[in-house]
């Protein structure tokens, strides 16, 4: 199985700042036919379902606002969020579907001081 | 619009079957695969397995031998049965659609099982 190393676990920021999450996949997920990394990041705020931030490892998703980034290829990757705000308190998660099982990382609690 | 909407009992006895239903709307079981995918309380998330487009499924072998899926196309709905309940499977159930190369691009609200005497 290709386990997905996320880290921090949580971080505490004031809105206007910038967040760094890292993810660590145990093997490559670039696929080699359409040269793409299988890597999607979630965003889980409390009490709701996980909602898809970004695909291809650095594609957002529509409605997504461009204060979130993906990058990162191979094994490792990154989410930054650019000037935090209140709203975007909740857990976010890298997944790989490159090989199933896909999994998913332990995930980061992001917290707004 | 494209909605998911899991439904089973929340209450399950230790050792007996699990089973949940994923009602979908907005597109068709035959052209997106759909996904289930477990999450314990304040935990990770856990991919179960999946219902392809063609009617296949393929399992984490972690469940391998005591998950089901199956669906019903004329009713839009996607079944998951998991037998030998323990209390470690207590958690949120989630059933999502696979958005091709994006991922997980729609969830359901998700439904909280818990396994108890």
């Amino acid at each position: 199985d290709i386990v997905m190393t996320q880290s921090p676990s949580s971080l505490a920021v004031s809105a206007g700042e910038t967040v760094t999450i890292n993810c660590k996949s145990s093997q490559s997920l670039f696929g080699s036919v359409r040269q793409k990394n299988y890597l999607a990041w979630y965003q889980q705020k409390p009490g709701q379902s996980p909602k898809l931030l970004i695909y291809l490892a650095s594609t957002r998703e529509s409605g997504v606002p461009d204060r979130f980034i993906g990058s990162g290829s191979g094994t490792d990757f990154t989410l930054t969020i650019s000037s935090v705000q209140a709203e975007d308190l909740a857990n976010y998660y890298c997944q790989q579907y490159y090989d199933t099982p896909l999994t998913f990382g332990s995930g980061t609690k992001l917290e707004i001081k | 619009q494209v909605q998911l909407k899991e439904s089973g009992p929340g209450l399950v006895q230790p050792s007996q079957t699990l089973s949940l239903t994923c009602t979908v709307s907005g597109f068709s079981l035959t052209s997106y695969s759909v996904h289930w995918v477990r999450q314990h309380s304040g935990k990770s998330l856990e991919w179960m397995g999946r219902m392809w487009s063609d009617g296949d499924t393929s399992y984490n072998s972690a469940f391998t031998s005591r998950l089901s899926i199956s669906r019903d196309t004329s009713k839009s709905q996607v079944f998951l049965k998991m037998n030998s309940l323990q209390t470690e499977d207590t958690g949120t159930y989630y059933c999502a659609r696979n958005g091709g190369y994006k991922g997980f691009d729609y969830w359901g609200q998700g439904v909280m099982v818990t396994v108890s005497s």
